[in-house]
């Protein structure tokens, strides 16, 4: 069963906009959420994080913003870059040993 | 440092047979966690090991195997493959236990395609 889910597969953006990705969970044990990045034919690597105890975390372009009682949380990546095309995964800790992963969103930025 | 490096890149088997993907974890790591992502979803965490013993495992039958050696390195075996296994297999290693940190990373991952 998909704990952690990613309903837009694909987001087109114009390079200097605001793309923004969007992220429910299911599991409400969950209290640690985290977004990845992931190239072609890379690993995927940490972004940025937030603890269920906040309801945003800002590092430079990018921010995450979390509402526990909707199980909803979004990444904000202003301005975006052509860099900033990849597949973003958002996944969820309950602080345990694994990561469950939602699906992934391709960004395309476009010049 | 040297980052999670993970071999082969790419892997061709034939239904039935069996498979050993490795990874050697990032230096001063000693925690390993394999994930098994399929074509258009997530990774999805298959086992974790620390100091050489199996410290959680997910959803997965026990074809699905592994080990850890004492420089942390570890290996995947799957049994008996199947036509639902292709996939990327992505190696992570950590520090220590637990994912609360940001310090998990990942391999480049093992493609694997059963025909």
């Amino acid at each position: 069963d998909q704990q952690v889910k990613q309903n837009s597969p694909s987001l087109s953006v114009q390079e200097g906009r605001i793309s923004i990705l969007n992220c429910d969970y299911t599991n409400s044990m969950f209290d640690y959420f985290l977004w990845y990045k992931k190239y072609p034919a890379e690993g995927p690597t940490f972004l940025i994080s937030i603890s269920s105890i906040k309801d945003k975390n800002e590092d430079g372009r990018f921010t995450v913003f979390l509402n526990k009682s909707a199980k909803h949380l979004s990444l904000h990546i202003v301005p975006s870059q052509p860099g900033d095309s990849a597949v973003y995964f958002c996944a969820a800790s309950a602080n345990d040993y694994k990561l469950s992963f939602g699906a992934g969103t391709t960004v395309t930025v476009r010049a | 440092e040297t980052g999670v490096t993970q071999s082969p890149t790419h892997l061709i088997k034939t239904r039935g047979q069996q498979v050993t993907l490795r990874c050697s974890s990032q230096s001063g790591h000693n925690t390993v966690s394999w994930y098994q992502q399929a074509l258009g979803q997530g990774p999805q965490f298959i086992f974790q090991y620390y100091r050489e013993e199996e410290n959680g495992r997910g959803n997965f039958p026990p074809r699905f195997s592994g080990l850890q050696f004492p420089n942390y390195s570890s290996e995947l075996n799957v049994n008996a493959l199947e036509l639902d296994d292709s996939a990327l297999y992505l190696c992570a290693s950590s520090p220590k236990p637990g994912v609360t940190n940001e310090k998990l990373f990942f391999g480049s991952g093992t493609q694997l395609s059963v025909l």
